[in-house]
């Protein structure tokens, strides 16, 4: 049990919508970071929030864009959703961007299917 | 740019046997060195990392890593698996800014 969730567990869209996930970082955490993880490959950084800024990106697409708020809760948004967009969707917090020692702790992750 | 590689994508090994999971990097710069597992339908456990010290590391539940600085290797060890034990590990190394690499992962399958 890490304290992190994720909402919500499971989601099917359709080609060309948009989807929101929400992550729930652990409390007093100002970090938060996303990945994808597609069927069978490990987990792909996209994108790095701290305090309610982005700090650093992946090789992702401006399609994929996300919010972080003060009550330590985040969001990943994606546009225009594509086929190679169905994975499964990760956060992770940590205490501080600064101190490469912080541990990374993950949410069990929402599992997105485009069709 | 730093890249991680698992030798190995899958493991079979029968139950109380030993098992290593391969692990190397590539980096110019320091490193800190990290294993997750992944239960199925889970997300990511951290197992354990190696940040500086001792380049011997080991976990509370029996597995060790070591860090090779000279083969750039952090290979996962355990001397006696469970049944429990079945899961993907990956490895991961650390860029700046807190940013995680991982390999691609490997699956460990524990055998009765």
């Amino acid at each position: 049990e890490t304290g992190v969730t994720q909402s919500p567990t499971h989601l099917i869209k359709t080609r060309g919508q948009q989807v929101t996930l929400r992550c729930s970082s652990q409390s007093g955490h100002n970090t938060v970071s996303w990945y994808q993880q597609a069927l069978g490959q490990g987990p792909q950084f996209i994108f790095q929030y701290y305090r309610e800024e982005e700090n650093g990106r992946g090789n992702f697409p401006p399609r994929f864009s996300g919010l972080q708020f003060p009550n330590y809760s985040s969001e990943l948004n994606v546009n225009a959703l594509e086929l190679d967009d169905s994975a499964l969707y990760l956060c992770a917090s940590s205490l501080s961007k600064a101190a490469s020692q912080e541990t990374q702790y993950f949410g069990p992750g929402t599992r997105l299917l485009v069709l | 740019a730093q890249s991680v590689t698992q030798l190995d994508s899958q493991v079979p090994v029968f139950e109380e046997a030993p098992v290593e999971l391969r692990c190397n990097y590539s980096s110019s710069v320091s490193v800190y060195l990290f294993w997750y597992v992944q239960y199925p339908n889970q997300g990511l456990q951290l197992l354990l990392k190696y940040l500086s010290g001792s380049t011997l590391v080991e976990s509370i539940n029996g597995f060790e890593a070591e860090f090779n600085k000279s083969q750039t290797s952090f290979h996962l060890r355990k001397p006696s698996v469970h049944i429990s034990d079945t899961a993907e590990y990956f490895c991961a190394v650390l860029r700046a800014g807190n940013m995680l690499t991982f390999g691609g992962g490997t699956r460990l399958m524990v055998k009765p």
